[in-house]
């Protein structure tokens, strides 16, 4: 089983419409759970952490459930601009360093 | 601000060549870390270094090397380039202020491809 599984997509959806991702994850001891954006040749962006108890940046509502160990990102009104892949990162454990990579999931916003 | 910043952005070699990738950040972080991202592959850890003079392993380590001389510089050798070494090359860096693999920077990314 991968660590970080995404659908890869893509997923078209109008503009105006609300769309959902999901990602799991395989190691149980991850702490810390974030959503980036990468934009077409550009760099990840964090998005946004997710939080045990969920949480919601204006249009974008992260959720984490540990015991099915997957996390979700809801996007609503989406606009042309919401355009991009979405990362899903999760970290190796208490003590680690290191943040491992979905390999995204690719979203087009349509007029 | 400059944030991180990597150096060259495009660079194209033979088989067999060397090259240093160099990034430098101005934010006083801890933490930095080399990534590549290959299509379909996502991006993958190659070496990361959590202090001044400390280098470790990461997910994809095999033909390369780093070093971190400095607190505010991390440089990724690549010392016989081979063509599957063709990719695009992330650095990014974080501080433990933001948790202890809170929110990376990222620079720019360079695109490297060997021939």
């Amino acid at each position: 089983r991968k660590e970080v599984e995404q659908d890869p997509g893509p997923f078209n959806v109008p503009e105006g419409a609300t769309v959902a991702f999901n990602c799991t994850y395989s190691n149980s001891a991850s702490q810390s759970f974030f959503w980036y954006r990468q934009d077409c040749r550009k760099e990840p962006k964090l998005l946004m952490s997710v939080y045990s108890s969920g949480n919601e940046d204006g249009r974008f509502t992260a959720q984490l459930n540990r015991a099915s160990q997957y996390i979700s990102l809801l996007i609503r009104d989406s606009k042309l601009s919401d355009s991009a892949t979405y990362l899903c990162v999760v970290n190796g454990g208490a003590g680690s360093y290191q943040l491992t990579f979905g390999k995204g999931t690719k979203l087009s916003v349509i007029p | 601000n400059a944030g991180v910043t990597q150096t060259p952005k495009f660079r194209v070699l033979k088989t067999g060549q060397s090259m240093t990738l160099l990034c430098a950040q101005d934010m006083n972080h801890e933490y930095m870390y080399w990534y590549r991202q290959d299509p379909g592959m996502g991006l993958r850890l190659i070496h990361y270094s959590v202090g001044e003079g400390t280098t470790a392993k990461g997910e994809v380590p095999d033909g390369y090397n780093v070093s971190r001389l400095k607190k505010q510089n991390f440089l990724l050798g690549l010392e016989s380039a081979a063509p599957s070494q063709t990719s695009v090359y992330f650095c990014a860096s974080s501080s433990p202020g933001t948790g202890m693999a809170g929110e990376l920077f990222f620079g720019e990314g360079s695109r490297l491809t060997v021939l």
